[in-house]
C-alpha cells in the first residue's frame, strides 16, 4: 500500500520568501507529525495534529512557522519569510494512533540562499 | 527536559562480529522506538518496546528496554554490510504528548 509521501521532495528558495511543504499521511492514519533534521540540531519535533486539531505545537521554532491539516489527511508546513537557517530536511510521519510507530515520508529538502 | 543519549554515536565493525548500541533516556518514559536511516533516505521504524523487560528481534538485531535503568539496547548479531545505517532510538513521555524526543543516532559501517 501507499505509504506516507511528501512534495515537494527538494526546494530551493530565496531568503525572505515563503514556502509550502505537503505531507499526505497514510489513508486512515489519524495521527500525523512534522519533524525537521538538520546536521547542527538532529531530528526535531514541530508540530503533531491529531485529526485536523494541533494538541501540540509547541516545536515550531518561530512565528515563522505554521501548518494545518484539512479533511483529517492532507497537513501543509508554512514556512514564511525563509531565512538561511531553515535550511533542512522536514519530515512528516503519521500513525493509526498517538501511540502508534510513526511511518515517516521521504522528506523535503529545504535550501534556503 | 527529557534527554535521550546513544552510544557509541560512531561504530565501525567487521562483518560477522557483534555489537551494541546503547540508548539512555533521561526520564521515565511510556515507549521506546528504534529507527534506521540509510544514507539520503527516511527513516525506517525497525522496533516499538512497550514495557519494561520488552524485548523484540528482526533479524539479526534484537532490541529490549529496562524502563528501571532508563536504558535500551540494540544488539547486533553476526553484521553484515547491509546493515550499515544510521541507527536512532527516541522516545515520548506522557507529560509531552506525542512527541518523539531522538537520540543523536549511531552512525554504524559494517566492513567487508
Amino acid at each position: 500500500g501507499a505509504g506516507v509521501s511528501q512534495s515537494p521532495s527538494n526546494k530551493v528558495t530565496e531568503k525572505g520568501k515563503d514556502v509550502e511543504l505537503r505531507c499526505d499521511p497514510i489513508s486512515g492514519h489519524t495521527a500525523l507529525y512534522w519533524y525537521r533534521q538538520s546536521l547542527g540540531q538532529g531530528l526535531e519535533f514541530l508540530i503533531y495534529f491529531q485529526g485536523n486539531s494541533a494538541p501540540d505545537k509547541s516545536g515550531l521554532p518561530s512565528d515563522r512557522f505554521s501548518a494545518e491539516r484539512t479533511g483529517g489527511s492532507v497537513s501543509t508546513l508554512t514556512i514564511q519569510r525563509t531565512q538561511q537557517e531553515d535550511s533542512a530536511v522536514y519530515l512528516c510521519a503519521s500513525s493509526p494512533s498517538n501511540n502508534g510507530p510513526r511511518y515517516f515520508g521521504p522528506g523535503t529538502r529545504l535550501l534556503v540562499l | 527536559e527529557l534527554k535521550v543519549e546513544q552510544n557509541p554515536l560512531f561504530l565501525s565493525m567487521q562483518e560477522g562480529k557483534n555489537y551494541t548500541i546503547y540508548c539512555n533516556y533521561s526520564t521515565t518514559s511510556d515507549r521506546l522506538y528504534w529507527y534506521r536511516q540509510d544514507p539520503g533516505k527516511s527513516l525506517e521504524s525497525l522496533f516499538v518496546l512497550l514495557s519494561n523487560g520488552a524485548v523484540k528481534q528482526e533479524g539479526r538485531l534484537m532490541a529490549s528496554l529496562d524502563t528501571k535503568a532508563r536504558l535500551s539496547t540494540l544488539h547486533i548479531t553476526a553484521a553484515v554490510h547491509d546493515l550499515s545505517a544510521t541507527y536512532f532510538c527516541a522516545v515520548t513521555q506522557e507529560t509531552s504528548g506525542s512527541r518523539l524526543t531522538f537520540g543523536e543516532g549511531t552512525q554504524l559501517t559494517v566492513n567487508p
